[in-house]
C-alpha cells in the first residue's frame, strides 16, 4: 500500500529566505507526483506536476525534484514570500491506478 | 466563475440527520471525485466516478453513498451522519484520457460539522 509522508509538518520562516519541502513515498512505481498548494476557503490548486520519467519541473520561484528510486520529492521555494503562506500538500498518482494518495502536509508560514 | 463548486460551503447538522453535498464542474470532465481531509490525515479518496454508470468505492466509502446525477454533477450523501464525519470535504474532477501529465482539479470544499 502506498504511504506518502510529509516532512516537517509546520515551518515558519522569515520573508526572503530560500526552503526545501520534504515528501517521501514507500512505492517507486508511480505514475506522476504532483505538489498541490491549499489556501483556506479555496480548496487545492494543483502547482507542479513531475512524470515518473522526469526528474524535475520548474514554474517561476517554485522547483521541484523527484528521486524515484529513493521515493523522494523535494518542493524549493526561492525567496519566498508571505503570499507563499498556505499548507503544500504531496500527491502520488500510482500506475495501476488514477487513485491520488496525498501526504498530510506542510504549513508553511512566511512573515514580513 | 469557477470550474468546480460546492455547496453548501459549511453545514452543522446533528447526529442522525441525512445529509447531501453537492457538487458541479463546467470543465466537461468526465472523471468525478470525493474526498475527504482530517487534521493529520490528509486527504482520504471516498467515491469517484469515471462516467455516469461507473462509480467506484474509495479508501472510506462505509457510512457514504454517491450520485453521478449528470457527467457535471455528482453528490455525496451521508445517510445517518455521525460525529466522526466532522470534516472538510472536497470534490474534484479530471479529464477521462489517463496521461501521465493529467491533474486533478478542486472544488473550495465543505466543511461538515455533525454534533
Amino acid at each position: 500500500k502506498q504511504e506518502v509522508t510529509q516532512i516537517p509538518a509546520a515551518l515558519s520562516v522569515p520573508e526572503g529566505e530560500n526552503l526545501v519541502l520534504n515528501c517521501s513515498f514507500t512505492d517507486s512505481a508511480i505514475y506522476n507526483l504532483q505538489w498541490f498548494r491549499q489556501d483556506p476557503g479555496k480548496g487545492l490548486t494543483s502547482l507542479l506536476l513531475i512524470q515518473s520519467s522526469q526528474r524535475e519541473q520548474t514554474s517561476g520561484r517554485l522547483n521541484a525534484s523527484l528521486d524515484k528510486s529513493s521515493g523522494r520529492s523535494t518542493l524549493y521555494i526561492a525567496a519566498s514570500q508571505p503570499g507563499d503562506s498556505a499548507t503544500y500538500l504531496c500527491a502520488v498518482q500510482s500506475y495501476n491506478t488514477d487513485k491520488l494518495i496525498f501526504g498530510t502536509g506542510t504549513r508553511l508560514q512566511v512573515f514580513p | 466563475d469557477a470550474d468546480v463548486t460546492q455547496t453548501p460551503r459549511n453545514r452543522i447538522t446533528k447526529t442522525g440527520k441525512r445529509i447531501m453535498l453537492e457538487c458541479s464542474q463546467t470543465k466537461g470532465h468526465d472523471r468525478m471525485y470525493w474526498y475527504r481531509q482530517d487534521p493529520g490525515l490528509g486527504l482520504r479518496l471516498i467515491y469517484y466516478s469515471f462516467d455516469v454508470k461507473d462509480i467506484n468505492k474509495g479508501e472510506i466509502s462505509d457510512g457514504y453513498s454517491v450520485s453521478r446525477q449528470a457527467q457535471a454533477k455528482f453528490s455525496l450523501s451521508l445517510e445517518s451522519a455521525i460525529p466522526n464525519q466532522t470534516a472538510l470535504y472536497f470534490c474534484a474532477t479530471s479529464a477521462q484520457d489517463r496521461r501521465p501529465t493529467d491533474t486533478q482539479y478542486f472544488g473550495p470544499g465543505t466543511r461538515l460539522t455533525v454534533l
